[in-house]
């Protein structure tokens, strides 16, 4: 595997269902993000991770809740989501957060619907 | 704050015509700039980056110039192809590891 990769890739939960998205970089990289891509908003940052310590929580609501157990692994746990939270979730690391121009790299996504 | 502004889509074209979709920015430092492109059923992908004025970002054809005057970085391509039919996000980041992203530009390349 190469890159960022996450799972599932499509996701169906009922509104009283916790479940959990797996994001996974294999690029040697120090920092991870997770981001909700709604439609037609601009791509919101959710969470951010540097050296597994959370660095940023965008004003999240509690029934999201990140865990970052090493630097290639980071999870989205989900429990009592509303329809609102139906989106795109993607997942994203970089090698050193804070530096000039760095580059983010972004997996494909975890298509979320709550019913 | 920082906020990317870029031209809302769809944008339809044929193949092999001229693609500009515009960006711009309102940071309060020096910020690098990114075009993003995503593909049906996929995640987002670096296209193109600059990271000071005047600076030219370019691959697979596609290019943007970031302009401090006019504060701009808007994206080119001569000459479209079917396979260029995806979603475009302009992005900067002003010295730390938040992007700031447009809200992105649908193009859709027929043959």
């Amino acid at each position: 595997e190469t890159g960022v990769t996450q799972t599932p890739r499509h996701l169906v939960m009922g509104m009283t269902n916790k479940k959990s998205l797996k994001c996974e970089q294999h690029l040697g990289h120090n920092a991870m993000y997770w981001y909700k891509q709604s439609a037609k908003k601009p791509l919101e940052l959710m969470f951010v991770y540097s050296l597994e310590e959370r660095v940023e929580n965008n004003s999240v609501p509690s029934r999201f809740s990140p865990e970052c157990p090493n630097s290639s692994h980071l999870f989205l746990h989900l429990h009592t989501l509303q329809p609102e939270d139906s989106a795109l979730y993607l997942c994203a690391s970089s090698q050193d957060p804070g530096e000039w121009g760095e580059t983010q790299y972004f997996g494909p996504g975890t298509r979320l619907l709550v019913l | 704050g920082n906020s990317v502004t870029q031209m809302e889509g769809p944008v339809t074209l044929s193949e092999e015509a001229f693609l500009t979709i515009n960006c711009t920015y309102t940071a309060t430092g020096y910020p690098s700039l990114f075009w993003y492109v995503q593909y049906p059923g996929e995640g987002l992908q670096l296209l193109l980056k600059a990271t000071k004025a005047d600076d030219k970002g370019s691959n697979k054809g596609f290019e943007a110039t970031y302009r401090k005057e006019t504060t701009s970085f808007h994206l080119e391509k001569g000459s479209v192809q079917v396979s260029d039919s995806a979603v475009y996000f302009c992005a900067l980041s002003d010295n730390d590891y938040k992007l700031s992203f447009g809200a992105g530009t649908t193009v859709t390349v027929r043959a």
